[in-house]
């Protein structure tokens, strides 16, 4: 109950395309689902994140789906760049600060081909 | 600017040896934990604390110790005991009324 489960474990977009990646909860007493990008050698930070009373939401090129009823969330990426070429984690976690602790996806690599 | 230092950024050990990655923040966090990153098998967690002076055990604690003596620092110590240490290690701080985690950059921990 306390897995995130993530998908596709690797994507390849060509500049412009629009990658598509897939998180799925059990525990429905998660209230926060953030995304985490991280660039080789460095470690993660936070993109964006949803809490479960809305069903969308967007920062620039970035948008989370999310679907309380399938407990399922996931991360768009609009006009995609070679520079958004990472690791993305999604992550779920109930409660705030200390009691928040996140449980994270196995992660997806993502290539954008130029 | 407040943030996590981890140091050092690479780190290498030996057969037998206990190594120690340091963790420090200025951010004024109460809670700190440190993950563990596998190629392919994302981040899990080592050890977290809440408060000084108490912590407790992740999903994968075996082989490695942790101390959190002040507010600011929460050092890990890889033991000979963890037979596998090869991996990326990030340290990471949140604060009691904010979602989400602030990462530090990360120690590569090499077994030479």
């Amino acid at each position: 109950q306390q897995q995130v489960k993530q998908s596709p474990q690797s994507l390849i977009v060509q500049k412009g395309g629009i990658p598509i990646i897939n998180c799925a909860y059990e525990n429905t007493a998660f209230d926060y689902f953030p995304w985490y990008q991280q660039f080789p050698g460095k470690g993660p930070a936070l993109l964006i994140a949803i809490r479960p009373d809305v069903s969308e939401k967007k920062e620039g090129r970035f948008t989370i789906s999310f679907n309380k009823s399938a407990k399922q969330f996931s991360l768009h990426i609009m006009d995609s760049q070679p520079g958004d070429s990472a690791t993305y984690f999604c992550a779920a976690s109930k409660g705030s600060g200390n009691t928040g602790k996140l449980i994270f996806g196995q992660g997806t690599t993502l290539q954008v081909k130029p | 600017d407040g943030g996590i230092t981890q140091s050092p950024k690479y780190l290498f050990r030996k057969e037998g040896q206990n190594v120690t990655l340091s963790c420090e923040q200025n951010l004024n966090h109460d809670a700190m934990y440190w993950y563990r990153q596998d190629p392919g098998q994302g981040l899990r967690l080592i050890y977290y604390s809440q408060i000084v002076n108490d912590f407790q055990k992740g999903d994968i604690a075996e082989g490695y110790s942790v101390s959190r003596e002040k507010k600011e620092s929460f050092p890990l110590t890889v033991t000979s005991a963890q037979k596998n240490p090869t991996a990326f290690y990030l340290c990471a701080s949140s604060i009691r009324s904010r979602y989400g985690y602030t990462f530090g950059s990360g120690t590569r921990l090499t077994v030479v």
